[in-house]
C-alpha cells in the first residue's frame, strides 16, 4: 500500500534559521512527488513537482530534492511569512490521485 | 484567486440533513478530484472525474456520498443523512493533462455537523 510519512510534525524556527522538512514515501511506482503549502482555513497551494531521483527545484527560499525513498524541503533563512503547514504527496497510479502525508506545521518567529 | 472556486465556504448543518457542495474548476481542468481533510491530517482522496466520467471512488465514499460532474464542467458533492463524523474540510482540485502537472486546489468547504 502506498504510504507517505512526514517529519517532524511541527517545527519552530527563529527567523533566519535554516532547516529541512522530510517526506518518506513507499509507492509501487512513482509518477510524481508534490509539495504544497497550506495556510489555516485555505486549500493547499502548489509549490513543486519532482519526478525522478536526483531532481531538485527551487522557489525563493525553498528548495525541494528527491531520492528513491524520500524528499526534502529545505528552507533557507526563513521569514515569519513562511509559517504554514507543508504537505507532501505522491502520485503512483493511473488516475493522478494524490496520497498525502500528514504535514509539517512550520512556525517562524521574528 | 486560485482559479478553482468552491461554494459555500462554510456550512453548518444538523445531523441527518443533506448537504451539497459545488466546485467550479478552470476550463482547462479536464481532471477533477474531491478530497476530505480533517484537522491535523493531510487531504484524503474521495473521487476522481475525467471530464464527465467518474473513474475512481475511494472506499471512504460511503453510499451516503454522491458526486457528479455534468458536461465535464462544474462538479457537485452531496452528502445524505449527515453524521458528525462527516465534519471536515472538503477540497476540490483541478488538473489538466500532460507531463508537467500540478493540481490546483480550491479554498474548500468547511462542513460542521451539529
Amino acid at each position: 500500500e502506498d504510504q507517505v510519512t512526514q517529519s517532524p510534525e511541527a517545527l519552530r524556527l527563529q527567523e533566519g534559521e535554516s532547516s529541512s522538512l522530510n517526506c518518506s514515501y513507499t509507492v509501487s511506482g512513482l509518477r510524481g512527488l508534490f509539495w504544497y503549502r497550506q495556510d489555516p482555513g485555505k486549500g493547499p497551494e502548489f509549490l513543486f513537482t519532482l519526478y525522478s531521483a536526483g531532481e531538485e527545484k527551487e522557489k525563493e527560499r525553498l528548495k525541494a530534492t528527491l531520492t528513491k525513498k524520500e524528499s526534502f524541503l529545505h528552507i533557507t533563512a526563513p521569514k515569519p511569512e513562511d509559517s504554514a503547514t507543508y504537505l507532501c504527496a505522491v502520485d503512483s497510479g493511473n488516475t493522478g490521485k494524490l496520497i498525502f502525508g500528514q504535514g509539517t506545521t512550520l512556525q517562524v518567529k521574528p | 484567486d486560485t482559479g478553482v472556486s468552491q461554494n459555500p465556504r462554510h456550512k453548518i448543518t444538523k445531523r441527518g440533513q443533506n448537504v451539497t457542495f459545488r466546485c467550479d474548476p478552470i476550463s482547462e481542468h479536464n481532471r477533477l478530484y474531491w478530497y476530505r481533510q480533517t484537522l491535523g491530517q493531510g487531504p484524503e482522496f474521495l473521487t476522481y472525474f475525467q471530464n464527465e466520467a467518474q473513474l475512481e471512488k475511494s472506499r471512504l465514499l460511503s453510499d451516503r456520498f454522491s458526486a457528479e460532474r455534468p458536461k465535464g464542467s462544474f462538479s457537485t458533492l452531496e452528502i445524505q443523512r449527515t453524521e458528525q463524523g462527516d465534519s471536515a474540510m472538503y477540497l476540490c482540485a483541478g488538473g489538466g493533462s500532460g507531463v508537467n502537472y500540478g493540481y490546483t486546489f480550491g479554498s474548500g468547504t468547511r462542513l460542521t455537523v451539529v
